[in-house]
């Protein structure tokens, strides 16, 4: 257990609906990161927050937006959902105390669109 | 733009056999090369990582190696078990200070161990 969690597990949903992914990293990291892994992909990178605030972008859909809350957990909105957004979504955290990028990632949440 | 680029893709040994997975980076900067293994529908696990500051880190069967000059890092499995069946992922990452540390993951490694 790397100690991020997320939720739901599993979601299930139509073409065109939108849906919310949580995510709470360890406790006392600060850095939440959101990765994309469609069916045996590698890892897509899409956003990254620190402290509340967005760091960096990677390949990211206009669809697609996040935020990191006071209490440092982070949420992934998707919206107008497309057969193709259907994947495993991760996140990961890091404190990066040690000046090193190391980061755990949560279970992930497997998003299934019909 | 940060390129990792990995081989083989896929990979095949015999139980007993030794595992070695090759990686290569464009980002000059990067200095931070963990390591994660993933089984399938899993997450990925951070296994092993090395800093830019060492050649060679050993953990039990598992040894990573860092040419930094020819930007080339590598992950070295020993006496493989079935239970070392797993997607492998390697990546690069910079450090500290140097802007934005995204880490960029290598393409992966189907490894497969056959008893």
């Amino acid at each position: 257990d790397s100690g991020v969690t997320q939720t739901p597990k599993h979601l299930i949903t139509a073409t065109g609906q939108r849906v919310t992914l949580r995510c709470s990293p360890r406790s006392g990291d600060l850095s939440v990161y959101w990765y994309q892994q469609s069916l045996d992909q590698g890892l897509q990178f899409l956003i990254q927050y620190y402290n509340g605030e967005e760091r960096a972008k990677g390949n990211i859909l206009e669809r697609f937006s996040a935020q990191q809350f006071p209490d440092l957990h982070s949420e992934l909105n998707l919206s107008s959902l497309e057969l193709g957004d259907s994947a495993l979504y991760f996140c990961a955290s890091s404190i990066r105390t040690s000046g090193y990028n190391e980061q755990f990632f949560g279970p992930g949440t497997r998003l299934t669109v019909l | 733009g940060e390129n990792v680029e990995q081989h083989p893709s896929t990979l095949s040994v015999q139980e007993g056999d030794s595992a070695v997975i090759k990686c290569t980076y464009s980002d000059s900067a990067s200095n931070y090369f963990p390591w994660y293994k993933q089984e399938l529908g899993k997450r990925p696990q951070l296994i092993i990582d090395i800093r830019s500051n060492v050649g060679e880190k050993k953990d039990q069967r598992i040894a990573v190696t860092l040419n930094k000059t020819a930007k080339h890092f590598s992950l070295h499995i020993t006496e493989t078990q079935p239970e070392d069946s797993a997607v492998y992922f390697c990546a690069a990452s910079r450090g500290l200070g140097t802007g934005f540390q995204k880490l960029v993951f290598g393409t992966g490694t189907r490894l497969l161990v056959s008893p």
